[in-house]
């Protein structure tokens, strides 16, 4: 079966740009999404089709997928931005997601 | 505004059944697939099903297949899904989420209810 691969977690400075990756065999020949959720929440899409953001969500998110990773920047990252970050794609009509990454706003 | 409320959630022993719920609102339900998401407790998301918006085309993850039937009442603006056979790996908060179509690309989960707790325990 298909699998996502990300890092348990990531810690980055107020300020400064965050990456969060998501390794996949051949993943770059899908599309991504990225997924926050924060303590006690449900998941919010930040990014789909890669690169896409979806209404509401800040400029500083944004995504690119090529090869075997697919990434989730974060630019000037706020601590508002700390939380859980899931990757997502599709596999044969079957849903995938990635094991999740602890973003740490320290 | 559009908004998922899942219910039905509760304590169940070990071999039980539960069904759940989920009420659509805000949008014309009958457009969009929906899916069912899971998330253990401390762990990551995990797809379960999915169903077309007429309910004629449905997938499930392995883990639940022969199981679990999700099924819909778009006169209703509801989601189900009947869990049979429950285990202890059953144990998480419940998802139910939109589809969304995303021209040109895959579909991505646009709204999400609040989640709805299963425990099973003897």
């Amino acid at each position: 079966s298909y699998e996502l691969t990300q890092p348990p977690s990531v810690s980055v400075s107020p300020g400064q740009t965050a990456s969060i990756t998501c390794s996949g065999d051949k993943l770059g020949d899908k599309y991504a999404c990225w997924y926050q959720q924060k303590p006690g929440q449900s998941p919010v899409l930040v990014i789909y089709q890669d690169g896409e953001r979806p209404s509401g969500i800040p400029e500083r998110f944004s995504g690119s997928n090529s090869g075997n990773t697919a990434t989730l920047t974060i630019s000037g990252t706020q601590a508002m931005d700390e939380a859980d970050y899931y990757c997502q794609a599709w596999d044969s009509s079957t849903v995938v997601f990635g094991g999740g990454t602890k973003l740490t706003v320290l | 505004q559009v908004q998922l409320v899942e219910s039905g959630g509760g304590l169940v022993k070990p071999g039980g059944s539960l069904r759940l719920s989920c009420v659509a609102s805000g949008f014309t339900f009958s457009d969009y697939y929906m899916t069912w998401i899971r998330q253990a407790p401390g762990k990551g998301l995990g797809y379960i099903s999915y169903i077309s918006g007429g309910g004629s085309s449905i997938y499930y993850a392995d883990s639940v297949k022969g199981r679990f039937t999700i099924s819909r009442d778009n006169a209703k603006n509801s989601l189900y899904l009947q869990m049979n056979s429950l285990g202890a790996e059953d144990t998480a908060l419940y998802y139910c989420a939109r589809m969304w179509a995303v021209a040109g690309s895959d579909d991505a989960f646009d709204v999400w209810g609040q989640g709805t707790v299963v425990t099973v325990s003897s």
